[in-house]
């Protein structure tokens, strides 16, 4: 149980255009979903965090017009990166908590975006 | 906010040997402490967990020591193997909020 699944698994975008990445819990209700970034050899960085029916909150510097998150059900969250440039490019990975308050949290396989 | 400092960044051991990774936090109310095990393009994926109530967990060849105290944990792979290598991520967190990663630690075991 607690399957996490995101798609797609990797996307080649040219500068400038947009690219929705989707992250679905499989088995279960995720009441909330993170998103975070990793660049090669380093670690997870949170991007944000997204409540189902509510405005996603956002860490420090990452700006929120530009990486659009909605979690319109319990089960689907989604990234859109807008106007994308090369320094955009990165491992994005979601994770599901299963109920507010719980210690665990499941990550997806992650989706590598390459913007040329 | 928490902040996970973790050490060494890069580790190489002998097969069978053991392995040690270190993090501390700077949260006295963080109460989970997490490890993933991350390989090269996938997910990070769950070895060891500990909560702030224990000091000691084991898993077969796996073992997480938490000083609450001294606000540190400690990850402990005996008997290594090759296929232990690999980046390991510490965690923290408080009861419903999100965690903060460690830098990770890039573990190879050499046959």
């Amino acid at each position: 149980g607690a399957v996490v699944s995101q798609h797609p698994s990797w996307v080649i975008c040219k500068s400038g255009t947009s690219v929705k990445i989707e992250c679905r819990s499989l088995d279960f209700q995720a009441t909330t979903m993170f998103w975070y970034r990793q660049f090669p050899k380093q670690s997870l960085m949170l991007m944000a965090t997204s409540n189902e029916g509510s405005k996603a909150t956002y860490e420090q510097g990452v700006e929120k017009d530009k990486f659009l998150i909605n979690h319109a059900s319990l089960t689907l969250s989604t990234l859109t990166v807008t106007s994308a440039h090369p320094e955009d490019s990165s491992f994005y990975i979601c994770s599901a908590r299963v109920m507010t308050g719980s210690y665990e949290q499941y990550f997806g396989p992650g989706t590598r975006l390459t913007v040329t | 906010g928490e902040n996970v400092e973790q050490h060494p960044s890069t580790l190489s051991v002998q097969e069978g040997d053991s392995a040690v990774i270190k993090c501390t936090y700077s949260d006295s109310a963080s109460n989970y402490f997490p490890w993933y095990k991350q390989e090269l393009g996938k997910r990070p994926q769950l070895i060891i967990d500990i909560r702030s109530n224990v000091g000691e967990k084991k898993d077969q060849r796996i073992a997480v020591t938490l000083n609450k105290t001294a606000k540190h944990f400690s990850l402990h792979i005996t008997e290594t193997q090759p296929e232990d290598s690999a980046v390991y991520f510490c965690a923290a967190r408080k009861y419903g909020n999100q965690f903060y990663f460690g830098t990770g630690t890039s573990l190879t075991v050499i046959p």
